[in-house]
């Protein structure tokens, strides 16, 4: 799989928005960008993916750039529940395969 | 609800133990994972089964024995249990023809 590299910690205060970098100059053209959290003492959670058009959802947005090598995850307002260790990942079919993670960006939430 | 569910969530045991960790899905998901994040915190992928196949088998100590009875459960049984092995492991599912992967809690394993 390809790699990406993430900012080990980001800092944002409630309530501002938050946008997450996310690099993979090597990503394919099959492959989907992904991304997950994970809060203090629990499981990944799924929080949305993308190919190459930008997506929204109820939990976030995601920003492709035009080359796809890099990406950025869009928490409009961040609450103190946001705090977590949001990890990229590329994956290059259906659910068939295991998810390889990073070390992610742990993201701090100021109230 | 629907979900991933782990049990037990905490599990202290004695080196050289034998123990399991039972994970059930009622998703309808296809493809069920083992996964071991250590103290250092990284997520790494142990075994994958695919109905009730094994797909992928990291390089794993023969200590750990998948075992999937059916495609909504995959256990995990650890023999002869090491300090080394004490880490949060996490069940995890997914479907072939969808994107989103969903996890347990984790089974905090301690082996003193």
């Amino acid at each position: 799989d390809a790699k990406t590299t993430q900012p080990n910690s980001m800092e944002s205060n409630e309530e501002e928005p938050v946008h997450l970098p996310c690099n993979h100059s090597t990503i394919s053209g099959t492959d989907y960008i992904h991304w997950y959290r994970q809060l203090p003492s629990q499981g990944p959670e799924y929080v949305i993916h993308g190919l190459t058009s930008n997506v929204n959802n109820r939990m976030a947005s995601l920003a492709i750039a035009e080359d796809r090598k890099s990406s950025t995850l869009i928490l409009h307002r961040a609450t103190l529940r946001d705090a977590a260790v949001y990890y990229c990942i590329l994956s290059g079919d259906t659910g068939r395969r295991a998810l390889t993670f990073g070390s992610g960006t742990r993201l701090q939430v100021q109230p | 609800d629907t979900a991933v569910s782990q049990t037990p969530k905490y599990l202290v045991t004695q080196m050289g133990n034998d123990k399991s960790i039972k994970c059930e899905q009622n998703l309808g998901h296809d493809t069920m994972y083992w996964y071991k994040q250590d103290s250092k915190k990284f997520l790494k992928i142990m075994f994958s089964y695919n109905n009730k196949e094994l797909i992928i088998n990291e390089t794993v100590p023969n200590r750990f024995s998948p075992k999937s009875p059916d495609k909504a459960h995959l256990n995990l049984h650890i023999n002869s249990l090491e300090l080394g092995d004490s880490a949060v492991y996490f069940c995890a599912s997914s479907h072939r023809n969808s994107y989103g992967y969903t996890f347990g809690s984790g089974t905090r394993l301690t082996v003193v």
